[in-house]
């Protein structure tokens, strides 16, 4: 692995269906990120964690769960995909939540329907 | 509220010099970033102002005045490579970034 990886590339996902999106980083970064982009609007920030087992809230949390068992691993949880979580997803780490750059993950494309 | 307002769409010619205006309001101020993002892609790491004054990079430079909640990003010698989007954020006082919707340049020959 090299950097920040994200899995699946891309799903199609029944309304009602649970769903977890896979994110693994290899660069010992303390930091870790969720976000969704969405045509017209800036990245928004779901859920983030400055350090292995401790997570926040961002601006659009509803609807997502995440957990940070480790410092490498941040999966994000939909419990009950509905269609407005239709968006492309994008997880990033930094080396601290201070002014480092932030790394993103390739991105995962999700459809509910 | 909190909002970061940059051009939607901007178009300039191969080789020309062209650059994308950001301002911000936002709950506190530690830093701000531009990002390049391809069509497509992942968003990348172009530069970080936390001071007043340009900070030139290459091709790319990065203007900030704190006192009036503004940014350029100045893109010199433009490529056709460089059509892209470019996406400012403000880290605010929670540290956390707050993105504007982006800038998406299109390079013409």
């Amino acid at each position: 692995i090299a950097g920040i990886t994200q899995a699946p590339t891309s799903q199609i996902l029944a309304a009602g269906r649970r769903m977890t999106l896979r994110c693994t980083q290899d660069m010992r970064h303390n930091a870790m990120y969720w976000y969704r982009q969405d045509l017209g609007l800036g990245l928004r920030l779901i859920h983030y964690s400055n350090t292995a087992g401790t997570t926040g809230k961002g601006e659009v949390p509803d609807g997502y769960s995440v957990s940070r068992a480790n410092t490498d691993d941040f999966p994000l949880t939909l419990a009950s995909a509905v269609p407005s979580q239709t968006s492309v997803y994008f997880c990033a780490s930094s080396d601290s939540t201070g002014g480092n750059e932030q790394f993103f993950g390739p991105g995962t494309r999700l459809t509910v329907l | 509220g909190q909002n970061i307002d940059q051009p939607t769409e901007m178009t300039a010619t191969e080789g020309a010099i062209v650059q994308i205006n950001c301002t911000y309001q936002t709950s506190g101020f530690n830093g701000l970033f531009w990002y390049q993002q391809h069509a497509g892609e992942a968003p990348t790491f172009l530069s970080y102002n936390v001071l007043d004054g340009l900070e030139e990079k290459g091709r790319f430079s990065s203007f900030l005045s704190r006192s009036k909640g503004y940014s350029y990003l100045l893109l010199k010698e433009l490529q056709m490579k460089d059509s892209a989007s470019y996406l400012c954020a403000v880290l605010d006082s929670n540290y956390q970034l707050i993105w504007g919707a982006g800038t998406k340049l299109i390079i013409k020959p």
